[in-house]
């Protein structure tokens, strides 16, 4: 079946504005993640969504960050006032709940900002 | 706090030559430790956790509670090895995010 798809797959903005950027997870994963992927600081977490569980928001570097997942499916990661420290590759991750899933990425988004 | 450590950011070896990129981790619970690997202008995939005690690709890797190592071993590379590759830790409890080490580039030369 179709694996986790994330739109765009490229962005490249202006320093303040802002960005939305949207994951599509595996159809019946519960358990959805948001991940950085900057140069030379390997991946990083940003936010974790677990069925109708609240958010584990704790690795949003500021408030500028922010992500929703509607409905128990799509997410939409929201960046607001881009700054150049934004820059880096976004990957989304699904998993169904447990210690043991496997957690499976998409293709990632990558933000530029000018 | 979890962290990862990967010292190495760059390790080059000949095709045929054993392969070991090293990992650390700090936890003070029980972890499941995992390796992924990104091959070039491909997603982030799985390649092993330690639960599994399998081998892939070739690959092993051994959990060494004493050492908080978790290193990755192939006795003999191949060019089509090289890729980017993340030690992850996940706590056996609770939220379920990944911790990642900065990552380990291996090259391997014909």
């Amino acid at each position: 079946g179709a694996g986790v798809s994330q739109s765009p797959s490229n962005k490249v903005t202006e320093k303040g504005k802002d960005v939305e950027l949207r994951c599509d997870p595996i159809s019946g994963h519960t358990a959805l993640y948001w991940y950085r992927q900057s140069l030379g600081q390997g991946l990083e977490f940003l936010i974790y969504f677990q069925g109708n569980s609240a958010p584990d928001k704790s690795g949003l570097p500021s408030d500028r960050f922010s992500a929703e997942r509607t409905g128990g499916s799509v997410s939409t990661l929201t960046i607001q006032r881009t700054q150049q420290e934004d820059s880096a590759v976004y990957l989304c991750a699904s998993s169904l709940v447990g210690t043991y899933n496997e957690q499976f990425f998409g293709p990632g988004t990558r933000l530029t900002v000018l | 706090a979890q962290r990862v450590t990967q010292p190495e950011k760059l390790l080059s070896v000949f095709k045929g030559a054993p392969v070991e990129l090293k990992c650390n981790y700090s936890y003070s619970g029980s972890p499941e430790l995992f390796w992924y690997v990104q091959y070039s202008r491909q997603r982030l995939q799985l390649l092993l956790r330690h639960i599994s005690r399998e081998s892939i690709k070739g690959f092993t890797a051994d959990l060494n509670k004493g050492e908080t190592s978790f290193h990755l071993k192939k006795p003999f590379a191949q060019e089509e090895d090289s890729a980017m590759y993340y030690c992850a830790l996940k706590k056996n409890t609770g939220f379920q995010k990944l911790v990642f080490g900065t990552g380990t580039r291996l090259l391997v030369s014909p």
